[in-house]
């Protein structure tokens, strides 16, 4: 099993709508969650740090379930700019040191 | 405020040959991160600096890579000799390096290596 996993997609939703994707993580140690939008051939810019009560940003909202081991994005009110890679990052902490773990995305099409 | 800097954007060498990426970070950001990334995979950790300190190097192929860090700014990452399988983007970030666990990473627009 890998360490972080994302569904790869493509989710392919329509404009307005409400699209929801999760990342699984595997190590209970872990302590801080991102997640990152990556457009097509660019770099990975932060999109939301995660909190323990859950986060919201305009039309995102970031939560986190540690009894389940997963972090969710939940965009509302899609729009044709939010058409990227989604990016999730857990940093767990292994001895005195921590590591940063990346999923490998998920695509995200929003149709017009 | 000028973001990571990374050069060349491009690069296209013959397996075999050596190659080095060079990343400036964001000045007064501590952490220096290399990541590989392929086509359709997240980032990959090849090393991660505290100043001039590696501090997580686990991933790095060290039989034909390394990297360096010098007065704890600049970075560079050298590859000899390069192989097929290291075509990929190599991506360069910083952060600040203050609390360890709410680090927000900003990259560079990494280079874009092929290997033939």
């Amino acid at each position: 099993r890998k360490e972080v996993e994302q569904d790869p997609g493509p989710f392919n939703v329509p404009e307005g709508a409400t699209v929801a994707f999760n990342c699984t993580y595997s190590n209970s140690a872990s302590q801080s969650f991102f997640w990152y939008r990556q457009d097509c051939r660019k770099e990975p810019k932060l999109l939301m740090s995660v909190y323990s009560s859950g986060n919201e940003d305009g039309r995102f909202t970031a939560q986190l379930n540690r009894a389940s081991q997963y972090i969710s994005l939940l965009i509302r009110d899609s729009k044709l700019s939010d058409s990227a890679t989604y990016l999730c990052v857990v940093n767990q902490v292994m001895r005195s040191n921590y590591q940063l773990i990346w999923g490998a995305g998920t695509k995200l099409i929003i149709k017009p | 405020e000028a973001g990571v800097v990374q050069s060349p954007r491009y690069k296209i060498i013959e397996k075999k040959q050596p190659v080095a990426f060079w990343c400036n970070p964001i000045s007064g950001h501590n952490t220096l991160y290399w990541y590989r990334q392929n086509l359709g995979q997240g980032p990959e950790l090849l090393i991660r600096y505290e100043n001039e300190e590696a501090v997580d190097d686990s991933q790095l192929p060290k039989d034909r890579f390394s990297a360096e860090r010098l007065k704890g700014v600049d970075s560079t990452l050298k590859i000899q000799p390069a192989e097929l399988g290291d075509s990929a983007v190599y991506l360069c970030a910083s952060s600040l390096g203050g609390a360890v666990y709410q680090e927000t990473q900003y990259f560079g627009p990494g280079t874009r290596l092929l290997v033939l």
